[in-house]
């Protein structure tokens, strides 16, 4: 069964560095996402992207944040400049079309550790 | 705006208990439903959903249905098992197509 990939599985970082997560969404999917997981709380929406170029952000998604499709299959997440309350676990995932009755497919996600 | 409210957990059963989470929403429009679940060290996995008001989304014993009047979507499953320890996320999707997920209720099932 199809699924999505992220790369890096654990990371740890220092605080104001720059942090790339990867994405390999499902081929034949149009729509991609980001969303995270602070320890213990909610799943939170950041951003969706579509025909390259990002269709809805969150409040979270400030200028730090960026997101881009380099090539045909690759999705990433970047933070510039990262600060300790980034630590979470950052989910990629995906769907094939937009409508409320489509299923969004999530990676196992990446753990991220500011410190 | 949209939200999504779930039970709090811990919710801790004997093995072979019923179990139900209930979850209500708030939205606008006609969102779909689903149920997504966490096992440990693993990410989100769709469980089931509905798309309509008075669907049943069923997967692996568990079954929820799209209650349209009274805003909900409780899960429910008749009989658990140890490997059924998880947490369970309630989330509902709009036609502008983001997931909005409850705070999850983390479920365990003891032998």
């Amino acid at each position: 069964e199809p699924e999505v990939t992220q790369t890096p599985s654990h990371q740890v970082t220092q605080m104001g560095q720059e942090v790339i997560l990867r994405c390999v969404p499902i081929s034949n999917h149009l729509y991609f996402y980001w969303y995270r997981q602070i320890l213990g709380q909610k799943v939170e929406f950041l951003v969706s992207f579509y025909n390259n170029e990002i269709s809805e952000k969150s409040e979270i998604f400030d200028d730090q944040f960026s997101v881009e499709r380099p090539d045909g299959s690759n999705f990433t997440l970047k933070i510039r400049s990262t600060k300790l309350e980034d630590s979470a676990m950052y989910f990629c995932a995906s769907s094939e079309i937009q409508g409320a009755g489509n299923t969004i497919y999530f990676g196992e996600g990446s753990w991220l550790t500011v410190v | 705006g949209n939200s999504v409210t779930q039970m709090e957990g811990p919710v801790t059963l004997s093995e072979e208990a019923f179990l139900t989470i209930n979850c209500t929403y708030t939205a606008t429009g006609y969102p779909s439903l689903f149920w997504y679940v966490q096992y440990p060290g693993e990410g989100l996995q769709l469980l089931l959903k509905a798309t309509k008001a008075d669907d049943k989304g069923s997967n692996k014993g568990f079954e929820a249905t799209y209650r349209k009047e009274t805003t909900s979507f409780h899960l429910e499953k008749g009989s658990v098992q140890v490997s059924d320890s998880a947490v369970y996320f309630c989330a509902l999707r709009d036609s502008w197509g983001k997931l909005q997920f409850g705070a999850g209720t983390q479920v365990v099932v003891t032998p």
